[in-house]
């Protein structure tokens, strides 16, 4: 069966320091892969998403960049985090070529002081 | 129109009640829908799959009406567990992501 992994579950950072989450999914090959970012009260906001090894597709213009180094690692960084990044980030997968269900991963809970 | 509209609420429903949430989506080509269930501060996860006129999976009920673009969820015998924000999501034509809506959040009271 398939499963995801994020990690850390929660993190504190203070303004303008670097950030790496990763994700992770086993059980799959070659899936569709997504960041979101859910504000505190907010819907989700879709930030990345990727459909094979290094192809990213940005929804959002920001400071926050995602790679894509193997098949079923997704990362996302920044350089310099800001108040705003605050957030619950999920990551989501769905199978090769298909735009249907997707299924998340427990997300990171990231406070910028 | 929003691509995917729902009633924030809250409804507060006593155990027990039957309440029904609806969804509005724009773009008429969609071809798959989705009913997910958040818990607070928790993933969402998959509740119901739509791909025709409707379904059914014990208390839950999901309809599509496509010529009005809606969908809705009914809830029968709500149960103090089924307290959760409930995200309508839309599958749009193409090789695009799914849209989620911003969800409706029940509370069940004893």
């Amino acid at each position: 069966s398939q499963t995801i992994h994020q990690w850390p579950a929660t993190l504190v950072q203070p303004v303008g320091s670097p950030l790496s989450l990763e994700c992770t999914v086993e059980g799959t090959s070659n899936p569709n892969l997504y960041w979101y970012r859910q504000a505190a009260g907010r819907g989700l906001q879709l930030l990345f998403y990727s459909v094979g090894i290094g192809q990213i597709s940005s929804e959002v213009p920001q400071n926050l960049s995602a790679s894509r180094p193997q098949d079923r690692q997704f990362i996302l960084s920044s350089k310099k985090l800001l108040l705003s990044d605050s957030g619950f980030y999920l990551c989501a997968w769905s199978v090769d070529g298909s735009t249907d269900t997707q299924y998340f991963g427990p997300g990171t809970r990231l406070t910028v002081l | 129109r929003k691509e995917v509209e729902q009633d924030p609420g809250p409804f507060n429903v006593p155990e027990g009640a039957t309440v029904a949430f609806n969804c509005t989506y724009s773009n008429s080509a969609s071809q798959s829908f989705f009913w997910y269930r958040q818990d607070c501060r928790k993933e969402p996860k998959l509740l119901m799959s739509v791909y025709s006129s409707g379904n059914e999976d014990g208390r839950f009920t999901a309809q599509l009406n496509r010529a009005s673009q809606y969908i809705s969820l009914l809830i029968r015998d709500s149960k103090l567990s089924d307290s959760a924000t409930y995200l309508c999501v839309v599958n749009p034509p193409g090789n695009t992501p799914l849209v989620f809506g911003k969800g409706t959040r029940l509370s069940v009271i004893a």
